[in-house]
């Protein structure tokens, strides 16, 4: 079935470092979400993708479609603390109405 | 203000008891989501409904119930048969049409712990 991988897992870094994560797939997708989850919330979403080679941002954040269709990548540029949360990768099972979701990536952020 | 509700924030049910977590949305969405998330795990699809009436099974459905009577409202039932129930839970509701087709919005949460 459908999966998506995100690495790393988890990452501890200095305030004011760029910060990289990415979600693969053996399974093209169409659309690509991204979504931060701070502890003992729900996730919010920050950036939606909808087109292979797309690059957006949010702020500090920019997020890419892999050309492939079979990867999504979202940096954070200069991070700080209020970064710190688990930064979630999404897509849609075919035309289900179902999202799959990624294992996250846990960020945390040294003052 | 528009968004998705979920009360309680906390639940503590005793072992044997059903107990229902509520949901509500005023987006005017369609589809609504109830998602499981243990700790340093992702989120698994428990049940899911795309039109009043109607809901299917996710992928861990077994030990749980829903209904969905009215467009933004999706309560979720944990009955007795969930074998291992304490785990924080989240409600979400998305759009069927238009932009943003897929694009899952939640509710903040409410974590059940069973003593």
């Amino acid at each position: 079935g459908q999966q998506l991988n995100q690495s790393p897992q988890s990452m501890f870094i200095q305030e004011g470092e760029d910060v990289s994560m990415n979600c693969t797939s053996s399974s093209i997708f169409n659309t690509w979400l991204w979504y931060k989850q701070e502890p003992g919330e729900g996730p919010v979403l920050l950036i939606a993708l909808y087109k292979a080679g797309e690059l957006t941002s949010n702020g500090r954040l920019t997020a890419q479609f892999g050309i492939t269709r079979k990867d999504s990548f979202l940096n954070i540029s200069a991070s700080i603390p209020s970064d710190v949360g688990i930064y979630f990768c999404a897509g849609p099972r075919s035309n289900t109405g179902k999202l799959i979701f990624g294992q996250g990536t846990t960020l945390q952020v040294k003052p | 203000d528009g968004g998705i509700t979920q009360s309680p924030k906390y639940l503590f049910r005793k072992e044997g008891q059903n107990v229902t977590l509520s949901c509500e949305q005023n987006l005017n969405h369609d589809a609504m989501y109830w998602y499981r998330q243990d700790p340093g795990q992702g989120l698994r699809l428990i049940y899911y409904s795309q039109i009043v009436n109607d809901f299917q099974k996710g992928d861990i459905a077994e030990g749980y119930s829903v209904s969905r009577e009215k467009k933004e409202s999706f309560p979720l039932t944990v009955t007795s048969a969930q074998k291992n129930p304490t785990a924080f839970y989240l409600c979400a509701s998305t759009s069927l049409s238009g932009s943003g087709y897929n694009e899952q919005f939640f509710g903040p949460g409410t974590r059940l712990t069973v003593l």
